[in-house]
């Protein structure tokens, strides 16, 4: 059971929007940590796509968003293309924990 | 470009410690700016933190793991290294090891470099 909460699966067609929730609680998300996203490709690392709830790092398209508020964050992907396919994953900092937490993974899935 | 590499044994007993280490190579493990990180994923489910380490020789523990983790650096071989003692099945993950560009408590810290991942299984 992960402290973050993710659907399990996402999915839209080429072209189309899509968003991931990312739901946390009183000690990370709720009490103002930042929340970040990952991408993982299948076979691969996860990759930084999102920091400080809404910055891309160099080289991520800007289709690529996130947001936060209150207990939650989201990340939007615009314009979905086939590449977009993979497990996208937020993690926060949690207080009672003292240390970095990760959402459970959402499945993008490109019809 | 910084790179990491992680490397160590695939296959552990059970009872027995799981020995990693990660190489980087692009950068110096010595920075004052950043921190370094062990994260795990077992087969087909989500990422868990380990824990992360300074050059300076701080250590944050993921508390579901705390006595039987630890992590240690060797600046001489621009290396950090993770040991888990008592290993179960539940232990059989992918290991990763990733840089924080900021202090792990910091509230805002995330990973910004990774390695590509090495496959541990906890078997006899």
């Amino acid at each position: 059971q992960s402290v973050l909460t993710q659907p399990p699966s996402v999915s839209g067609a080429p072209g189309q929007r899509v968003t991931i929730s990312c739901t946390g609680s009183s000690p990370n998300i709720g009490a103002g940590y930042d929340v970040h996203w990952y991408q993982q490709l299948p076979g691969t690392a996860p990759k930084l796509l999102i920091y400080g709830n809404n910055n891309r790092p160099s080289g991520v398209p800007d289709r690529f968003s996130g947001s936060k508020s209150g207990t939650s964050a989201s990340l939007a992907i615009t314009g979905l293309q086939a590449e977009d396919e993979a497990d996208y994953y937020c993690q926060s900092y949690d207080s009672s924990l003292s240390g970095s937490v990760f959402g459970g993974g959402t499945k993008l899935t490109v019809l | 470009q910084l790179q990491l590499q992680e490397s160590g044994p695939g296959l552990v007993k059970p009872s027995e410690t799981l020995s990693l280490t990660c190489t980087v190579s692009g950068g110096s493990i010595s920075s004052s700016t950043y921190y370094w990180a062990w994260i795990r994923q077992p087969p087909g489910k989500g990422l868990e933190w380990i824990g992360s380490m300074f050059y300076g020789g701080s250590t944050y523990y993921n508390p579901s793991l705390k006595g039987r983790v630890t992590i240690s650096v060797d600046t001489s071989k621009n290396h950090f290294s993770l040991r888990l003692s008592s290993v179960t099945a539940a232990d059989t993950a992918m290991y990763y090891c990733a840089r924080h560009p900021s202090p792990p408590s910091s509230g805002w810290s995330y990973f910004d470099y990774w390695g590509q991942g090495t496959l541990v299984t906890v078997s006899s």
